[in-house]
């Protein structure tokens, strides 16, 4: 069983829908990633956090150290928001180190 | 937008050439990473960087070595491309504290034939 486990692994969407990915993990964390990965390949941080809530234009993290869990909100999702999301998770052990979710694929067709 | 370069972009190379993928950062940051990823999967950590003259093997067995003889520079070298060496591979920096987000360079796609 993977540290981080992510939820769906695809998702297709309607330009427009409101789009939730989620991701589990088993450790105790310093902090939890998440990021975007284009068809190219660059990765992008989107958001990093260890408590509570952050928003960054049309999207929003939010993480429950308690139950362990986070999710990725994209509200009106467009086409270009099509890529794969990534979650990561900083453990308390291993100082920078990040440990990876398999990545939610998602597509969004306009 | 960071600055974090990696080059070259794409390689397709025969077995046994020696190979050394290039990764350059102009933050400033002690931290540096070495990941590869193949398709559709995860990303593992193969080499790790916490400052010049140091360098750490990563979760994942990895036949590269690497190099941190400058802040900025942090080369990945394979001596003897196989084609199990076929994959993506992603540089990444991030600062000195625990817990700062990393800044990725576009990766290298690399094809061994």
């Amino acid at each position: 069983k993977n540290e981080v486990e992510q939820s769906p692994q695809n998702l297709t969407a309607q330009e427009g829908e409101f789009i939730t990915i989620n991701c589990s993990y088993s450790v105790g964390i310093s902090a939890l990633h998440w990021l975007q990965q284009h068809p190219g390949g660059g990765i992008v941080s989107l958001f990093m956090l260890s408590s509570g809530k952050k928003k960054h234009g049309r999207l929003i993290a939010t993480i429950n150290i308690q139950e362990k869990h986070s999710s990725l909100h994209i509200t009106a999702s467009h086409p270009r928001d099509s890529a794969v999301y990534i979650c990561a998770v900083g453990e308390e052990t291993s100082g920078s180190r990040l440990t990876f979710g398999e990545g939610t694929q998602l597509t969004v067709n306009p | 937008e960071a600055d974090i370069y990696q080059t070259p972009r794409y390689l397709v190379i025969g077995t046994g050439k020696k190979i050394t993928l290039e990764c350059s950062q102009t933050m400033g940051h002690d931290k540096m990473y070495w990941y590869q990823q193949d398709p559709g999967m995860e990303l593992h950590l193969i080499h790790y960087s916490y400052g010049v003259n140091s360098t750490e093997k990563g979760d994942l067995s990895s036949e590269s070595t690497v190099s941190r003889i400058r802040t900025e520079h942090f080369p990945l070298t394979l001596e003897s491309a196989r084609p199990s060496h076929t994959s993506q591979y992603l540089c990444a920096s991030s600062e000195d504290h625990r817990g700062q987000p990393q800044h990725f360079g576009d990766g290298t796609r690399l094809s061994i034939l």
